[in-house]
């Protein structure tokens, strides 16, 4: 079945550091790509999504590309904020399927000052 | 402001009780979700509901129960079959209702994290 991979937490980083959250994916066909982010005692946003390869999502200054070829879909930001710190999910939601999303187990994120 | 509302936010439930959580969204869409959150883990789908009057069991169904009454409304019940059940629920709904799913982004309500005494 299709599942999602993502590198395990939690990452702590110093304040406007790079940061890249690994994330592969195994599905038939050619599902599209998703990252959510969960601040504390919150539900999830969506942060950004692609629906087909090489596709790039990006917003508040989060990227993340969608390599069909290497089943990835990593997720990178240039310069983190404390306040970025949350938890970060990778999902796929496979074509033709009405159950939506499959989820990695979540990256914690922490940003010091 | 439209959204999803999650009721209450903190559960408390006694061996053998059954205890429903409240998921209410006035967006007006036709497909509602619940998931359940471990620590560590990612969600897993517990039932879906692409229409009113319908729904589907997830991957971990299981000890809980739903209903879809109303657009606006999918409660869960949490049995006392499930014997597990200590966990934080979020409920999420969408727009698409067709069986192709549309690649719509989901939206979360805030969650209820559950507790067994």
């Amino acid at each position: 079945g299709d599942s999602v991979t993502q590198m395990e937490g939690p990452v702590t980083l110093s304040e406007e550091a790079f940061l890249t959250i690994n994330c592969t994916y195994t599905a038939t066909g050619y599902p599209s790509l998703f990252w959510y982010v969960q601040y504390p005692g919150e539900g999830l946003q969506l942060l950004l999504k692609a629906t087909k390869a090489d596709d790039k999502g990006s917003n508040k200054g989060f990227e993340a590309t969608y390599r069909k070829e290497t089943t990835s879909f990593h997720l990178e930001k240039g310069s983190v904020q404390v306040s970025d710190s949350a938890v970060y999910f990778c999902a796929l939601s496979p074509r033709g399927s009405a159950r939506q999303l499959t989820f990695g187990s979540g990256t914690q994120l922490t940003v010091l000052p | 402001d439209g959204g999803i509302t999650q009721s209450p936010k903190y559960l408390f439930r006694k061996e053998g009780q059954n205890v429903t959580l409240s998921c209410e969204q006035n967006l007006n869409h036709d497909a509602m979700y619940w998931y359940r959150q471990d620590p560590g883990q990612g969600l897993r789908l517990i039932y879906y509901s692409q229409i009113v009057n319908d729904f589907q069991k997830g991957d971990i169904a299981e000890g809980y129960s739903v209903s879809r009454e109303k657009k606006e409304s999918f409660p869960l019940t949490v049995t006392s079959a499930q014997k597990n059940p200590t966990a934080f629920y979020l409920c999420a709904s969408s727009g698409g209702h067709s069986r192709v799913t549309t690649n719509e982004k989901l939206f979360f309500g805030s969650g209820t994290q559950l507790s067994v005494l």
